[in-house]
């Protein structure tokens, strides 16, 4: 059975700070994504990764992935206000579409 | 804007009714999903809809059927609603049957409250 498993669940930090959201996951799969939610609304794509090694990067943000370890990070940097939201990540299970999602990470940036 | 409309926003019913949620997926999307996110089971995927015949199955319980019509808007239909099934549910679309290399983009969802 695929799990997905993010980690940390919860953090809060100051802004300006780096910090690494870490997503792991059970079983083979070459792709993986980053959604953001914020409060009460709809889940919003950040990233596809779909091949070992990808790096993609948006603003502060930047996710990669490594197949091999079945590891995903979402690197944020100089961390601003405006990027406290829930960051998902989710995994394809056998290429049938049902993503299988991590429990989320809630991110509190204090300004 | 994601282009997936849901409606209703809010929806406030009592146990042992049936509700419908509606959703229209983004012009050009011929792939549905249906979503239950709740506190204590997060982000659990229940159904999957490609041009009009269902595709995928998730954790959907059997009082729960969706369909998708031949305009490409689906339907999730809730039935003998229990208090545990309050939750936020979202609908997704897609252009393709499957993943691949684009992202699902999510409606702003449905609150279900059960009383």
């Amino acid at each position: 059975e695929l799990k997905v498993e993010q980690n940390p669940l919860f953090l809060s930090m100051q802004e300006g700070k780096n910090y690494t959201i870490y997503c792991n996951y059970s079983t083979t799969s070459d792709r993986l994504y980053w959604y953001r939610q914020d409060p009460g609304k709809s889940l919003e794509s950040l990233f596809v990764l779909l091949s070992n090694g990808a790096v993609k990067q948006e603003g502060r943000l930047m996710a990669s992935l490594d197949t091999k370890a079945r590891l995903s990070t979402l690197h944020i940097t100089a961390a601003v206000h405006d990027l406290s939201a829930t960051y998902f990540c989710a995994v394809d299970r056998d290429s049938n579409y049902q993503l299988i999602w991590g429990a989320g990470t809630k991110l509190i940036i204090k300004p | 804007d994601s282009g997936v409309t849901q409606t209703p926003k809010h929806l406030i019913t009592a146990t042992g009714q049936r509700v419908t949620l509606r959703c229209s997926p983004r012009s050009g999307d011929l792939s549905v999903y249906w979503y239950q996110q709740s506190l204590d089971q997060g982000l659990q995927f229940l159904i999957q809809y490609y041009n009009g015949e269902e595709r995928a199955k998730g954790n959907i319980l059997e009082r729960f059927s969706a369909q998708q019509f031949p305009d490409l808007h689906s339907e999730l239909n809730l039935s003998s609603l229990e208090l545990g099934d309050s939750a936020l549910y979202f609908c997704a679309s897609s252009a393709s049957s499957g993943p691949y290399n684009s992202p699902l983009h999510f409606g702003n969802g449905t609150r279900l409250t059960v009383t």
